[in-house]
């Protein structure tokens, strides 16, 4: 079946400017998490949701960041005015949290890059 | 603050050649460790999910173990191929009542023909 797929899969955005980036989750997966790996780093978590709602934001590093999911399905994180510090690859992953699977299956990335 | 580590850091190897890496993880409220591949350019794939102490996992050629109470995990390939060129990451769950995985920062393995 279908994986995680994620929009664009590049960005190049001015300092100051507003992005969206997309996440496509695996139909039926109730759970979506977003996290970005910067140059050198592991993937840092920024928010996880269960259905529409935010279960855990505590990742995202300030309010520039926000993210949501409307329906339970598609999911936007959404960022403004951006900064140089703001680019990396954005990966989302879903997972079907509650029937006892642990694992989270990611999409491509979006890899963002701020000038 | 929670660290994931991994060693070492980038891996060259010729084919054909085994060989293993480190995560190393708190091991206090442990849940679950993750193993994920990353080939440039794709999404992570999934490894192994291992959840308790002493569990060993293999999938082909690739195999890994787990120590709880020591906060370790080793990843072994046998046999390495070219194909098998990629990030290895690990990840850490603790405690059941959290979905976030803290990530190390990965080993680099490259395989030479």
């Amino acid at each position: 079946g279908a994986g995680v797929s994620q929009t664009p899969s590049n960005k190049v955005t001015e300092k100051g400017k507003y992005v969206e980036l997309r996440c496509d989750p695996i139909s039926g997966h109730t759970a979506l998490y977003w996290y970005r790996q910067s140059l050198g780093q592991g993937p840092e978590f920024l928010i996880y949701f269960q259905g529409t709602g935010a279960a855990d934001d505590s990742g995202l590093p300030n309010d520039r960041f926000f993210a949501v999911r409307p329906e339970g399905s598609v999911s936007t994180l959404k960022i403004q005015r951006t900064e140089r510090g703001d680019s990396a690859v954005y990966l989302c992953a879903s997972s079907l949290r509650g029937t006892g699977s642990y694992e989270q299956y990611f999409g491509p990335g979006t890899r963002l890059t701020v000038t | 603050i929670l660290n994931v580590e991994q060693s070492p850091q980038s891996l060259h190897v010729q084919e054909g050649d085994s060989t293993n890496f480190t995560c190393s993880f708190p091991s206090s409220n442990f849940y679950a460790l993750h193993w994920y591949r990353w080939e440039t350019a794709k999404s992570p794939e999934a490894l192994f999910v291992m959840t308790l102490n002493g569990d060993e996992k293999k999938k082909g050629r690739i195999s890994a173990t787990l120590n709880t109470k020591e906060g370790y995990s080793y990843l072994y390939i046998k046999g390495s191929q070219p194909e098998d060129s990629a990030t290895y990451l690990c990840a850490f769950r603790r405690g059941y009542n959290t979905d976030k995985l803290i990530f190390g920062t990965g080993t680099r393995l490259q395989v030479f023909p």
